[in-house]
């Protein structure tokens, strides 16, 4: 009940393209779902997060998508560009508490 | 500029030997935590604190210990008891209560010799 899966392991997208990536999670009293930004080396950055009341929230050229009944919610990358090359994570837990489970992680690669 | 510094960026632990990683705010956040990266998993939680003198151990707190004497600072202990150390050591913060961590150092990387 608290893991968060995470796909794809690895993604390659042309630059301009559309970068997709999605988390399941299983605990229903999870309700906020942040996204993390990682370049190698570096320590992840908040990115976007969103909770279960709305279904999609946009931020520039990244939205998240959410399916409360599905128990899934995904980022989308819109006219990706080489400097969005990095690994994403997903998480999820519950507010008030400060125990996150995170995905496991998707490295991106979007091409010049 | 605000933000978190860990130190040192690269760590040798010698068998048997505890090491402190240091992990220095100036965000006046409240709460910090402590994670380990491991190649192809998520971040895991090993310590937290809400605030000075208050910490609680997350979901791999073993071999590990925390000191919360300053606001700004929280240092992580792995001990000889860690018997799996190698890891990428990641620091963060948040000034929300009971929320995510917002703000991450750009870790500490630890191996054994």
């Amino acid at each position: 009940q608290q893991q968060v899966k995470q796909s794809p392991q690895s993604l390659i997208v042309q630059k301009g393209g559309i970068s997709i990536i999605n988390c399941a999670y299983e605990n229903t009293a999870f309700d906020y779902f942040p996204w993390y930004q990682q370049f190698p080396g570096k320590g992840p950055a908040l990115l976007i997060a969103i909770r279960p009341d709305v279904s999609e929230k946009k931020e520039g050229r990244f939205t998240i998508s959410f399916n409360k009944s599905a128990k899934q919610f995904s980022l989308h990358i819109m006219d990706s560009q080489p400097g969005d090359s990095a690994t994403y994570f997903c998480a999820a837990g519950s507010s008030g508490t400060y125990k996150y489970i995170f995905g496991t992680g998707t490295r991106l690669k979007v091409l010049a | 500029d605000g933000g978190i510094t860990q130190s040192p960026k690269y760590l040798f632990r010698k068998e048997g030997q505890n090491v402190t990683l240091s992990c220095e705010q100036n965000l006046n956040h409240d709460a910090m935590y402590w994670y380990r990266q491991d190649p192809g998993q998520g971040l895991r939680l090993i310590y937290y604190s809400q605030i000075v003198n208050d910490f609680q151990k997350g979901d791999i707190a073993e071999g590990y210990s925390v000191s919360r004497e300053k606001k700004e600072s929280f240092p992580l202990t792995v001990t000889s008891a860690q018997k799996n150390p190698t890891a990428f050591y990641l620091c963060a913060s948040s000034s929300t209560y009971g929320g995510q961590p917002q703000h991450f150092g750009d870790g500490t990387r630890l191996s054994i010799l």
